[in-house]
């Protein structure tokens, strides 16, 4: 199947920082990546809707200027979570449709730790 | 709003007892449903794409079946590598998935 990576896997930085997440497709081209979030013991929830060439959609609730979305190419897109907090602690995934779209396959997530 | 809910929450089977994880869904329109395993802390591993009631898919010990409001994986005679969190996902359109809160199996030897 489709391979997606993430980096970096994991990440422990100090409150007040800015962290960035780079999500690839390293076998096919994504016009379009979807980033999630997933607290412990809870499922995956979707927090915005990367698109090439275009600005990022995010689901509501979730703040734009936080989490800053760049999908700079077909195969590479990154969320910078800005001023990060205690609060933004979690696991993120990015994900990727194959050609035909019937299919996401997921990277292998970035544990994020914000002291 | 579209609802995804899976059952049990946690399963725990001996190795060779066979089960089946539900998920029901309600929804406005079903593009998809999507079964995914995930390992602690790693990203979910595709399984299977179901898209109309009545369909079936095979792959090893496992076996995803759907109908117009729920479907099932059945795992027969699991092994100990089959323990995960399995997760229901549904495509309404927007390609994006919406989530259950998953099933955790444990299978022991």
């Amino acid at each position: 199947g489709a391979v997606v990576s993430q980096h970096p896997s994991w990440v422990i930085c100090k409150s007040g920082t800015s962290v960035k997440i780079e999500c690839r497709s390293l076998d096919f081209q994504a016009t379009t990546m979807f980033w999630y979030r997933q607290f412990p013991k809870q499922s995956l929830m979707l927090m915005a809707t990367s698109n090439e060439g275009s600005k990022a959609t995010y689901e509501q609730g979730v703040e734009k200027d936080k989490f800053l979305i760049n999908h700079a190419s077909l195969t590479l897109s990154t969320l910078t979570v800005t001023s990060a907090h205690p609060e933004d602690s979690s696991f993120y995934i990015c994900s990727a449709p194959d050609r035909g779209q019937e299919t996401q396959y997921f990277g292998p997530g970035t544990r994020l730790l914000v002291l | 709003e579209d609802q995804v809910t899976q059952s049990p929450e946690a399963l725990r089977l001996q190795e060779g007892e066979s089960s089946s994880l539900n998920c029901s869904y309600t929804v406005s329109g079903l593009r998809g449903l999507f079964w995914y395993r995930q390992d602690p802390g790693k990203g979910p591993e595709f399984l299977f794409t179901l898209y109309s009631a009545g369909e079936e898919k095979e792959k090893e010990r496992l076996k995803a079946t759907l109908t117009k409001k729920e479907s099932f994986l059945h795992i027969t005679a699991p092994k100990p590598e089959d323990s995960a969190t399995y997760l229901c996902a549904v495509d309404t359109g927007r390609r994006a998935l919406t989530f259950g809160s998953g099933t955790r199996l444990q299978v022991q030897p």
